[in-house]
Order: C-alpha cells, then sequence, then structure tokens
C-alpha cells in the first residue's frame, strides 16, 4: 500500500514569487492535515480537512497561504507571495475516521528554501 | 495553551547502550501522549502512544510510560542500535472537538556509534 506521496521533495524560489505543494493522502483516508515544520522544531498543524472541508484553519495565515482539496482527495497548499520566514518543511499527513483517536500517517515532506 | 518540552539534542551513544530521552507536558485536559520518530529522509512515524495515566506504550524494544503525577513521557531503550539513529519527537493530543491535533516537542536527535 502506498504511504502519503507529496511533491515536490525540494523547491527553492526567490522572495516574492508563489509556490504550491501537493499531497494524495493514502486511499480511503478521509482526513487531512497540512503541518510546517520550522528547522529544529516540530511540526505545527496549518489546517485540518475532513473530505472537502477545512474544518480547522486557526493557525494558517491566511494573507499569503491558501489550501484546497477538491474531490476530498488530493491537496494543494499555496504560497503567496513566499516570505524569507516561510523556509520550511511543509508535512501532509492523513488518517481514516473521524472520531479522532485514528493515527495519523505522514509524507516526507516538501522543504521550501525561499532566498 | 497546550505544549512539550524535550530534553535537547544531539544525544549521541554508543551501539548497546540504554537510552533516555525525556518528555513533559503541559495540557488543559487529558491528553493521550505519543512518540513519533523521524528516519533520515523519510517522514514522521508513530513509535509508540499511550492513551491514559499508567499506560505504556511499547514497540521495537523502546518504552514509554504514562506519568500523570509528573506530566511525563519518558522514552527508554535498553539497547541501542545503529539503526535507532533518527529524530525521536514527543507529542500529545487533547480531543477537545478539535479532532486529532497533535501538538509537538522540538525533537531530539540521537545518534547511535559503534
Amino acid at each position: 500500500e502506498a504511504g502519503v506521496v507529496q511533491s515536490p521533495r525540494y523547491k527553492i524560489i526567490e522572495k516574492k514569487q508563489p509556490v504550491a505543494f501537493w499531497c494524495n493522502p493514502i486511499s480511503g483516508h478521509n482526513t487531512l492535515y497540512w503541518y510546517r515544520q520550522n528547522l529544529g522544531q516540530g511540526p505545527e498543524l496549518l489546517i485540518r480537512y475532513e473530505n472537502e472541508e477545512a474544518v480547522d484553519d486557526s493557525q494558517l495565515p491566511k494573507d499569503r497561504f491558501s489550501a484546497e482539496r477538491l474531490k476530498g482527495v488530493d491537496s494543494t497548499l499555496k504560497i503567496q507571495p513566499a516570505e524569507l520566514g516561510d523556509s520550511a518543511v511543509y508535512l501532509c499527513a492523513s488518517s481514516s475516521g473521524q472520531t479522532g483517536n485514528e493515527k495519523l500517517f505522514f509524507g516526507s515532506g516538501t522543504q521550501l528554501s525561499v532566498l | 495553551g497546550d505544549s512539550v518540552t524535550q530534553m535537547e539534542g544531539p544525544v549521541t551513544l554508543s551501539e548497546e547502550a540504554f537510552l533516555t530521552i525525556n518528555c513533559t507536558y503541559t495540557a488543559t485536559g487529558y491528553p493521550s501522549l505519543f512518540w513519533y520518530v523521524q528516519y533520515p529522509g523519510e517522514g514522521l512515524q508513530l513509535l509508540l502512544k499511550a492513551t491514559k495515566a499508567d499506560d505504556k506504550g511499547s514497540n521495537k524494544g523502546f518504552e514509554a510510560t504514562y506519568r500523570k503525577e509528573t506530566t511525563s513521557f519518558h522514552l527508554e531503550k535498553g539497547s541501542v542500535q545503529v539503526s535507532d539513529s533518527a529524530v525521536y519527537f514527543c507529542a500529545l493530543r487533547v480531543l477537545t472537538g478539535g479532532g486529532n491535533k497533535l501538538t509537538f516537542g522540538t525533537g531530539t536527535q540521537l545518534k547511535v556509534e559503534l
């Protein structure tokens, strides 16, 4: 069974440019998460989807970040425009069910460098 | 708010040495506690968990006991191997209707040498 797939693996851009990350969760997982992991820190939740609906986006910087999960499967996270402080690893995770007790499966992440 | 504090790394050990990575937490409710591991170039993987006080989580020779009185969830292994070299994250989850939101510590890098 394939795990959570993210692309690209690495991305280098100049500040003020747009960037997008893509995530394909494990088949059948209705819950999808985007986390940001700054260097030397633990991951922090940006947004959580239940199917197509964003049920927790309280930590998403909405002035420059956006996300979508059309058809409740794949998801994209976009930053426009990127700032130097956005350099981090962006992790996608997925889980099944809605009780909150389900195990999370993480992708390998996209490492973003903003120059 | 909820938070997790881990000992800073890197921790460098010789193979077969005893490992302890300290983790303490602050939470408003009754959290479930987790240890995740991140091997080089890979995503985070759940290593073990405990959902209530005095529970012991165990996996791959690693153990951690949920200590409510000391708000701790220290990770231990009796004999580490080179293949255990990774970054270890302690995390908690409090179910408040917000679903499966994990709060992570900053991670502790473990290096095991021959």
